[in-house]
């Protein structure tokens, strides 16, 4: 049972790359959430799924993108990535809305 | 609307002596509250959870917290410091009553426990 993964772990990106992180349950949760997490400003909710192809905007959606197309998958997409989209980006699940979410280890960003 | 403020950025304790580490929330609702933690380069993990049950909620690692609606406040305690506490420590509130539990975060607290 490995909870809750992600990769890559760290990635460096050029202005205007494009790229996807995976993150991955094996709980069988129905909400996955994305968010960053920048200095001092704890965590910020980038999108939400409440279940197997559904997605929802967060507090910070613009330049992010993703997709639930399998119920333990949860995409995270940046067509065309910005030196403000450095961050560590953060997984979380859970099995309904109200419960505890499980995070994932975290996928460090730097984009030049 | 919610919010949590946690009042302190840094914390420095000595090993063996207690750990204060306060929060306060508002909301216009009857709050969920949880303290989540983060060790270097590590997920954030759950330490405990308020859901309106029992006001002194026990988590893990021998931390606890207690619920305090008069004061507003859900601070972090433990009675003795590890050095294995060193970390980062989120206060986090949620709104009840919706369709979808949004959590909202706080700036974090780092723990630093010096031998």
């Amino acid at each position: 049972n490995a909870g809750v993964t992600q990769t890559p772990k760290f990635r460096v990106l050029k202005t205007g790359q494009s790229m996807t992180l995976l993150c991955a349950q094996d709980m069988n949760h129905e909400y996955m959430y994305w968010y960053r997490q920048d200095p001092g400003m704890g965590l910020r909710l980038i999108h939400y799924s409440v279940g197997e192809g559904t997605t929802a905007k967060g507090e910070v959606p613009d330049g992010y993108n993703v997709s639930r197309l399998k119920k333990q998958n949860f995409l995270l997409g940046l067509e065309s990535a910005a030196p403000s989209q450095t961050s560590v980006y953060f997984c979380a699940s859970s099995y309904s809305t109200g419960e505890t979410q499980y995070f994932g280890p975290g996928t460090r960003l730097l984009v030049l | 609307a919610q919010s949590v403020t946690q009042l302190d950025s840094h914390v420095s304790v000595s090993e063996g002596t207690p750990v204060l580490l306060r929060c306060n929330y508002s909301s216009s609702y009857s709050p969920s509250l949880f303290w989540y933690v983060q060790h270097p380069n590590k997920g954030l993990q759950l330490l405990l959870k308020y859901t309106s049950a029992a006001t002194l909620v026990k988590g893990i690692n021998g931390f606890e917290a207690e619920f305090k609606k008069s004061e507003t406040s859900f601070h972090l305690t433990k009675p003795s410091a590890h050095m294995s506490d060193a970390a980062e420590y989120f206060c986090v509130v949620s709104l009840k009553n919706t369709g979808f539990q949004k959590l909202v975060f706080g700036t974090g607290t780092r723990l630093l426990v010096s031998p």
